[in-house]
């Protein structure tokens, strides 16, 4: 059964670090590219960053790009997203998920994570 | 970055209606296109991929159409569970972009 655990939220302050992690079961996960979305509350969706399934290529939201970064331990089953200088609108749910198709850089995010909560506050 | 702009942001409907969201694309984006579903409290779900292409386990009310600016889901004859929050993503590029949410009532 795939799964997908997100853990690692919590408060921070504001200029302070946090580092999300996303624990899979269920499937390889140096044969897929993956995703973290996050969702402010009562906010939709913000795409925040993806993985190549061979770590060659990183992207990132411009919200995010030189504060955040993504990485992956394919030997712990677990992704990271290790996240610095942290803004009051950081706050949000992240979600980890992973794309449909193995083995290509696939856009297409099934299933997910039941999401963890950061909420950046003074 | 390419935007998406969805609509209605939010519609009331019954149960066996048929229910069209639209999103629309800021440039083109020929089918790169998926739509989620999203329940209350609940992570998202992929409804359809490639504008059109049902994902394995979603029901066949759910539909998907169109290419390069404009896009509809279609959902044929709305359900008790199908009440949520649509979203659409785009996928032509990065940074990839999600439409603001259309919130289904009843």
């Amino acid at each position: 059964q795939v799964q997908l655990v997100e853990s690692g939220g919590g408060m921070v302050q504001p200029g302070r670090s946090l580092r999300l992690s996303c624990a899979v079961s269920g499937f390889t996960l140096r044969s897929y590219a993956m995703h973290w979305v996050r969702q402010a509350p009562g906010k939709g969706l913000e795409w925040v960053a993806s993985i190549s399934y061979d770590e060659i290529d990183k992207d990132y939201a411009d919200s995010v790009k030189g504060r955040f970064t993504i990485s992956r331990d394919s030997s712990q089953n677990t992704m990271y997203l290790q996240m610095s200088s942290l803004k009051t609108e950081d706050t949000a749910i992240y979600y980890c998920a992973r794309a449909v198709v193995e083995w290509i850089q696939c856009n297409w995010l099934d299933p997910w994570g039941q999401g963890t909560l950061v909420t950046v506050s003074s | 970055a390419i935007q998406m702009t969805q609509s209605p942001s939010s519609l009331s409907a019954s149960v066996g209606d048929r229910v069209t969201i639209t999103c629309r694309a800021s440039q083109g984006i020929r089918n790169d296109l998926g739509w989620y579903q999203q329940r209350p409290g609940k992570a998202p779900k992929l409804l359809i991929y490639a504008a059109s292409s049902l994902q394995s386990g979603v029901p066949s009310r759910f539909s998907g159409s169109g290419s390069g600016t404009d896009f509809t889901l279609t959902i044929s004859s709305l359900q008790p569970e199908d009440f949520a929050t649509y979203y659409c993503l785009q996928d032509h590029n990065y940074p990839l972009t999600f439409g603001g949410g259309t919130k289904v009532e009843i």
